[in-house]
């Protein structure tokens, strides 16, 4: 059973074209969400971390949201050195200190 | 500041040889320490984690060990690696048990 559901797995923008990355959780007793960007070939790069509903946390052209199920990260205005994957993950009481990550969205940011 | 190191960076081992990759923090002390897996394209799978020295939860049954010798070391290892030991594996480093995890460069391992 997926706990961590990202969508859409890929995303393809033209500079300037702002959009939503989605991460849904079916877990309870979450403990924070994750959201990093992960370049290919290298380890994930921390963004932020969202602890309850209604958080919001924002970098450069990047905002993270928080809901009850389920977290959106926002791209606005974006450039081509915002292609990456972007990796959402949880953790939540039941599991301690396991994290546990979707499958990532891909996006392309072409110019 | 805190950092991570893992090494090396590039690896490749035949089938049945053995496997060790290293990890170490620096700037910090009593680290929650994780070993990832992920396949090309895909998401993160957590191998193993330790809360304190000699103290390893293993999450996947598999072909793979890991060890904490030191407060901030942790050790993959395998005696025999199978061809589909072949992944990108990270390692990465907490706090606390519900904060954000801090990850290396990873290891590409190829298994030929």
């Amino acid at each position: 059973e997926d706990q961590v559901t990202q969508s859409p797995e890929a995303l393809r923008l033209q500079e300037g074209e702002s959009s939503s990355l989605n991460c849904s959780y079916t877990v309870s007793g979450l403990r924070g969400l994750f959201w990093y960007r992960q370049d290919p070939g290298k380890g994930p790069e921390f963004l932020f971390t969202l602890y309850s509903a209604g958080e919001e946390k924002e970098k450069e052209r990047l905002k993270a949201t928080l809901t009850k199920k389920e977290s959106f990260l926002h791209i606005t205005a974006p450039k081509p050195e915002d292609s990456a994957t972007y990796l959402c993950a949880v953790r939540f009481k039941a599991a301690g200190n396991k994290l546990t990550f979707g499958g990532g969205t891909r996006v392309l940011v072409k110019p | 500041s805190q950092t991570i190191h893992q090494w090396p960076a590039t690896l490749v081992q035949p089938v049945g040889s053995p496997l060790s990759l290293e990890c170490t923090v620096e700037g910090t002390s009593n680290p929650n320490l994780y070993w990832y897996r992920q396949a090309a394209g895909r998401g993160l799978q957590l191998l193993f984690y330790s809360v304190g020295i000699g103290q390893i939860s293993s999450e996947v049954p598999q072909n793979l060990s890991a060890s904490r010798p030191q407060d901030r070391q942790f050790i993959l290892s395998s005696k025999k690696l199978l061809l589909s030991d072949s992944s990108f594996y990270l390692c990465a480093w907490s706090r606390q048990e519900y904060t954000e995890a801090f990850f290396g460069q990873g290891t590409r391992l190829t298994v030929v």
